[in-house]
């Protein structure tokens, strides 16, 4: 499978703990973003990456989040002292590169808070 | 903010019928609409994509309408069947030149809850 993969699919945590997702683009695509999408809402972006550096943030993405994309190849994001307001299904997308618009979507991470 | 609107919430049709969700943008310097397709549990799926110069694509049983100067599209789904029942998401982002560091981010409109009875 050469899509975009995403792990845990899952992840059930008590508020306060830390979690870390990872994300592994399509293998040639240089451009790597982050959304959230909560229930009945459409995905909401968080960050982007160009190739290894982190060139855009969302005001949704708090200091109790972080990003890295260390090689350019895998991205991680990273949730500090997690709150029962950050469960929702954490989504990254890849693209080819700038002038390429077509995002493909992994299959998320589910996140509970409890 | 919201940026791309997007009607219905939910819609119903009978396996056949046409399928019709429309969405309705503000930002002027957005330069692509794609739509997505999402199952349960499943991440967003390209369907389609149009870019403003022109008024209509299909691809299979899924046509794009694009009017520029309403700054709406809406998305068709022909001989609609079970299988397409799912949320649908209507998206749009600007196209960033290369010397920006902006990244072609996307927004989305709410979703549409799409249910084709068989």
């Amino acid at each position: 499978d050469t899509g975009v993969s995403q792990d845990p699919r899952h992840k059930i945590t008590k508020r306060g703990q830390n979690v870390t997702f990872r994300c592994d683009p399509i293998s040639e695509h240089n451009r790597l973003y982050w959304y959230r999408q909560t229930l009945g809402q459409g995905p909401e972006f968080l960050t982007y990456f160009q190739n290894e550096a982190q060139l855009e943030k969302s005001r949704l993405l708090s200091d109790r989040f972080s990003a890295e994309r260390p090689k350019g190849s895998f991205s991680t994001l990273e949730i500090q002292r997690t709150e029962q307001g950050d469960s929702a299904m954490y989504l990254c997308a890849s693209t080819l590169g700038r002038g390429y618009n077509e995002q493909f979507f992994g299959p998320g991470t589910r996140l509970t808070v409890l | 903010q919201q940026q791309v609107k997007q009607s219905p919430q939910s819609l119903i049709v009978q396996k056949g019928g046409i399928s019709i969700i429309n969405c309705a943008y503000e930002n002027t310097a957005f330069d692509y609409f794609p739509w997505y397709q999402q199952f349960p549990g499943k991440g967003p799926a390209l369907l389609i994509a149009i870019r403003p110069d022109v008024s209509e694509k299909k691809e299979g049983r899924f046509t794009i309408s694009f009017n520029k100067s309403a700054k709406q599209f809406s998305l068709h789904i022909m001989d609609s069947q079970p299988g397409d029942s799912a949320t649908y998401f209507c998206a749009a982002s600007k196209t960033s030149p290369p010397e920006e560091t902006s990244g072609s981010r996307l927004t989305f409109g709410e979703g549409t809850q799409l249910t084709v009875n068989p």
